[in-house]
């Protein structure tokens, strides 16, 4: 079946370090992946996302490859920000005829200043 | 502006009460979706609708129900044969059909069971 797998949280750094946040999927063909974000008692916002091989998503200084090899979606920021504390979500959608999103279990980020 | 929104932002529920929690959307979106979140969790899936009148189980169905009588609506009603419903809800929207965009989330109610 597909399914979404991030790494356990939380995540600790300081201020202007570099954050990863690996997440690897299973699913059959090229499905869409996104990451979303959760800031404290808010519902989710899409961060970015990539729907086939090779594409890089972008925004607020974030980025994550979809790579078709590794079955993988690993977000990434150079200089993480108090501000980008939040708790994010890797999911896919997948290409076989459904339209349901697919969640990993979610990633909690904490940057100290 | 286009999004969803959900009402009440927090809602109190006795025991043996069922309750109705309202998620509306102006995006003109046929697929509409209900999560439930606990504390340092991912998100399960309630209930999904990818037109009106009709809605299909997600994986935690049990003591749920819903009706999509309009386009723009999707309510939950949390009854009391929920076991435990104290957690976040959160309503989304998307595109049916389309696996390239994105889920619209609402700002997600909190009940808590008193």
């Amino acid at each position: 079946g597909n399914s979404v797998t991030q790494m356990e949280g939380p995540v600790t750094l300081s201020e202007e370090a570099f954050l990863t946040i690996n997440c690897t999927y299973t699913a059959t063909g090229y499905p869409s992946l996104f990451w979303y974000v959760q800031y404290p008692g808010e519902g989710l916002q899409l961060l970015l996302k990539a729907t086939k091989a090779d594409d890089k998503g972008s925004n607020k200084g974030f980025e994550a490859t979809y790579r078709k090899e590794t079955t993988s979606f690993h977000l990434e920021k150079g200089s993480v920000q108090v501000s980008d504390s939040a708790v994010y979500f890797c999911a896919l959608i997948p290409n076989t005829g459904g339209f349901k999103t697919i969640f990993g279990a979610g990633t909690r980020l904490f940057v100290k200043a | 502006d286009g999004g969803i929104t959900q009402s009440p932002k927090y809602l109190f529920r006795k025991e043996g009460q069922n309750v109705t929690l309202s998620c509306e959307q102006n995006l003109n979106h046929d697929a509409m979706y209900w999560y439930r979140q606990d504390p340092g969790q991912g998100l399960r899936l309630i209930y999904y609708s990818q037109i009106v009148n009709d809605f299909q189980k997600g994986d935690i169905a049990e003591g749920y129900s819903v009706s999509r009588e309009k386009k723009e609506s999707f309510p939950l009603t949390v009854t009391s044969a929920q076991k435990n419903p104290t957690a976040f809800y959160l309503c989304a929207s998307s595109i049916s059909g389309q696996t390239y965009t994105e889920a619209f989330f609402g700002q997600g109610t909190r009940l808590t069971v008193v």
